[in-house]
């Protein structure tokens, strides 16, 4: 199946700074990117998705980069804040599969 | 509108017995599927539905059957249950294509002692 790779696995940020997130994969027919929000103890949750026809998506602190030539997109959060705090999952999504990355846990110091 | 969803919350179970996962989804879907969650591996998929009276194998489909009873409910049957198994199990459901939103299930904490 289709890999993706994520990175870093871990990620600690001070409050108001920036954090980025990147994953890589290698099929090129995947043409949608999304990206998952799951706090402690709780279902995974779409934050922000973008399609292949875009290199870009903003909504408010989140945006999301994409680069499909060279098969890497980012998940890009600034400002952030406490509630931040949570693991992220990249994805792809093919026709018929959606495969996650191994997920970052983001950690937002006060 | 209940979106996804899963029973049971909780399991204990002792190595060798069996049980099956329930989940039901209320919003039309075509596609549903199961993961497992284990730290640090992230959302792996064990079998996936793209239709009804459809199934596939995912990434870890090893000890687990699945049964897709109609276009609302996929279950996913422990047969033999093993320690490996212990996990969060998550089903999941979306339009069936190349985009579209997937939603999830609570999940599932199963523990095999």
């Amino acid at each position: 199946g289709e890999n993706v790779e994520q990175h870093p696995s871990t990620l600690s940020v001070q409050e108001g700074d920036s954090a980025v997130i990147k994953c890589t994969y290698s099929d090129s027919a995947s043409n949608y990117f999304p990206w998952y929000k799951q706090e402690l103890g709780k279902r995974p949750q779409l934050i922000i998705d973008i399609r292949s026809n875009v290199g870009e998506k903003k909504d408010q602190r989140i945006a999301v980069t994409l680069n499909k030539t060279a098969k890497h997109f980012s998940l890009h959060i600034t400002e952030t804040q406490p509630e931040d705090s949570a693991v992220y999952f990249c994805a792809l999504r093919l026709p018929e599969q959606l495969t996650f990355g191994s997920g970052t846990q983001l950690t937002v110091l006060p | 509108n209940a979106g996804v969803t899963q029973t049971p919350k909780f399991q204990v179970l002792k190595t060798g017995q069996s049980m099956t996962l329930q989940c039901a989804q209320d919003m039309n879907h075509n596609s549903m599927y199961w993961y497992r969650q284990d730290p640090g591996m992230g959302l792996r998929l064990i079998y996936y539905s793209a239709s009804e009276g459809t199934t596939d194998k995912g990434e870890v489909p090893n000890g687990y059957n699945v049964s897709r009873l109609n276009k609302r409910e996929f279950s996913l049957r422990l047969e033999s249950a093993a320690p490996s198994q212990t996990s969060v199990y998550f089903c999941a459901s979306s339009e069936w294509g190349a985009e579209g939103e997937a939603f999830f299930g609570q999940g599932t904490r199963l523990t095999v002692v």
